[in-house]
């Protein structure tokens, strides 16, 4: 079983539109984040919900906007796409306070390529 | 702030090559330092992590050690294989991870 999953894998959508990428995770983790990969394979961290709180958001500009329905799902919901949207974007999940000793260990989905035309 | 720098790519070995791939970090305190990796298609995975000064993550063949007064962890491999192919992260942190720009490792027969 895929311990950190996406969906969808590959999203190609107009500039404009709204769009959402599902992240589920069946570790028991408590920790959850979203990150960008741009074309140059720079990764940067967007949000991380914990139990379902946001804990961080990193400038991320508000057309981005997470949900977290409990703490095994983290969606990632876009408006109004841009082409500087175009990315891949992955998904993580790590193990809470009192989650074992590897708590510092974050699980990667497959992540979403994202192209905006 | 906190960042991460390591060796640009791509870098291109022959198999049974030796490999290092230079990882150095600016970060308040004593992180968590890893290696990641992302095989072609897919997200990344943990490679090998340290956890304090003088250790040595392992794994696959890849060792690292943590340094604390080079603030290094570069990432080494005595023998490298086609199949280690990939793009190698050096990252640190705890709750947050900051991540390296990426190195693109291809290793030809």
């Amino acid at each position: 079983d895929t311990a950190v999953s996406q969906t969808p894998k590959y999203l190609v959508t107009q500039m404009g539109n709204d769009k959402s990428i599902k992240c589920e995770q069946n570790l028991g983790h408590d920790t959850m984040y979203w990150y960008k990969q741009d074309s140059k394979k720079f990764l940067k961290i967007m949000f991380s919900y914990n139990n379902k709180e946001l804990i961080i958001n990193e400038t991320v500009p508000n057309r981005f906007s997470p949900k977290s329905p409990d703490k095994a799902h983290l969606n990632l919901h876009i408006n109004s796409l841009e082409l500087g949207d175009s990315a891949v974007y992955f998904c993580a999940s790590r193990p809470g306070l009192g989650q074992g000793l590897a708590k510092n260990i974050q699980y990667f989905g497959a992540g979403t390529r994202l192209s905006v035309l | 702030g906190d960042s991460v720098t390591q060796m640009e790519g791509p870098v291109t070995l022959s198999e049974e090559a030796f490999l290092t791939i230079n990882c150095t970090y600016t970060a308040t305190g004593y992180p968590s330092l890893f290696w990641y990796v992302q095989y072609p298609g897919e997200g990344l995975q943990l490679l090998l992590k340290a956890t304090k000064a003088d250790d040595k993550g392992s794994n696959k063949g890849f060792e690292a050690t943590y340094r604390k007064e080079t603030t290094s962890f570069h990432l080494e491999k005595g023998s490298v294989q086609v199949s280690d192919s990939a793009v190698y992260f050096c990252s640190f942190g705890n709750e947050k991870l900051t991540f390296g720009t990426g190195t693109r490792l291809t290793i030809i027969p």
